[in-house]
Formats: C-alpha cells, structure tokens, sequence
C-alpha cells in the first residue's frame, strides 16, 4: 500500500531562516513521482515543486528545493530565506505509476508553518 | 486562463439533509478529480472522471456520495443524506494527462462543508 507520512503537524521559522519539513513516503512502485503543495489560510492548493523516482538530482524551484533521499523513501521540502507569506499549511503528496488506476494523489497530514517576524 | 472553480465555498447543512457541490474544471481538463480533508486529517482521494466516465471511484465511502459530470464539463458531488462525519474540505482538482506520474493536478479552493 502507498502512504505518505508528515511527522510535524506544526513548525515555527524566524524569518529570513531556512526551514524543512519531513514526508516519508511508502510504495513498492518502482516508478512514482512525488509532490509538495502549499495552503494558505485562503484555502487553495498551490503547487510547489515535483520530484520524480528517477530523476538523478534534487528538484529546485526557486526558494523552494526537495532533498530527496531515494533509499530512506523521504522528500523533505526545503524554503530557504523564509517569508511571512510562507505561513501556509504544506502538504507532500505521492503518485505511483502501476498501482494506480488513474492518476490519484495520495497525500500526508500536512505540517502548517509559522513564520515569525 | 481560469483556475478550477468550486461552488459553494461553505455549506453548512443539518444532518440528513442533501448537499450538492460543484466544480467547473480548467477548460480543455478531461481528468477530474475530487478529494476530501476532514479536519486534522489528510487529503483523501475520492473519485476521477476521464471526461464524463468514471475511471476510479474507488475512495467514495458509501453510496450515500454521487459524483456526476455532464458532457464531461462540470461536475457535481452529492451527498445524501448527510451525516456529521462528512463534515470538511472537498477538492476538486483537473489535470490535462493521467498517464504518467509527473503531471500537474491543478487545485480549485475548496468547499467547505460543516454538518450539524
């Protein structure tokens, strides 16, 4: 079975710090790709950045990068220099390629991130 | 380009009454898909439309959930009747692609649905 795990339901960051937050994940797919989206207090999903189970270096985007560490299944997202607009509630989230009938996200709990000023 | 739009943004509704939520994907989007958070909880996937089919509606909890989606358009959530523990957030989400593993599922804002 797939899961993902995000093990800090909460995190404070100073601003300007960097900050990581955890998601291990499970699959016994071969082949899957892996996701973080951000939700403000607005309510919308953002999506942040994407890591593939085959991609040979770290994705970045921007402030945002994910340490991906293949043979301890974690995906840990990394914000460098923090923002007050970071505060956010963050979800990881996993796709797997053959056990999956149509392309369904399977998400963790989330960890909301306060950034203080 | 317009996002994935969803209607209401909150529904609040007595236990045993009927709900009907809405979601307009991103134009040209045949995948859809709704998902649901109840609170504290993660975001569990519900059901996915290739345009107006069912692909997988394996994560619908009881058949008291009917997801439609006329013309392969918009879509619609009913849930009836309702009960407490249907209370949280409904997502819905379209993509372009299915396939793979990379693509994008594009997010609508949500609504909320609290059940008294």
């Amino acid at each position: 079975a797939q899961k993902i795990t995000q093990t800090q339901p909460g995190m404070f960051v100073q601003e300007k710090e960097a900050v990581t937050l955890d998601c291990t994940y499970d699959t016994s797919d071969p082949s899957y790709g892996l996701f973080w989206y951000k939700q403000p207090s607005s309510g919308e999903m953002i999506f942040l950045i994407y890591q593939g189970s085959y991609d040979q270096q770290n994705a970045t985007e921007g402030r945002y990068s994910l340490n991906f560490q293949k043979a301890r299944k974690s995906a840990n997202l990394v914000i460098s220099a923090s923002q007050l607009g970071d505060s956010a509630m963050y979800f990881c989230a996993m796709r797997a390629r053959f056990d999956n009938q149509g392309g369904k996200l399977i998400f963790g709990q989330g960890t909301e991130l306060s950034v203080k000023p | 380009e317009a996002g994935v739009t969803q209607f209401p943004s909150h529904s609040v509704i007595e236990k045993g009454q009927t709900v009907t939520l809405r979601c307009d994907p991103i134009s040209g989007h045949d995948n859809l898909y709704w998902y649901r958070r109840v609170m504290g909880k993660e975001i569990k996937f519900l059901l996915h439309f290739v345009k107006e089919s069912k692909q997988d509606e394996s994560g619908m909890p009881n058949n008291r959930f009917l997801a439609e989606r006329t013309g392969g358009t918009y879509s619609t959530l009913k849930v009836q009747p309702a009960e407490l523990e249907d209370s949280g957030v409904y997502f819905c989400a379209s993509s372009q692609d299915w396939g793979g593993v990379s693509y994008e599922q594009y997010f609508g804002p949500g609504t909320r649905l609290t059940v008294t």
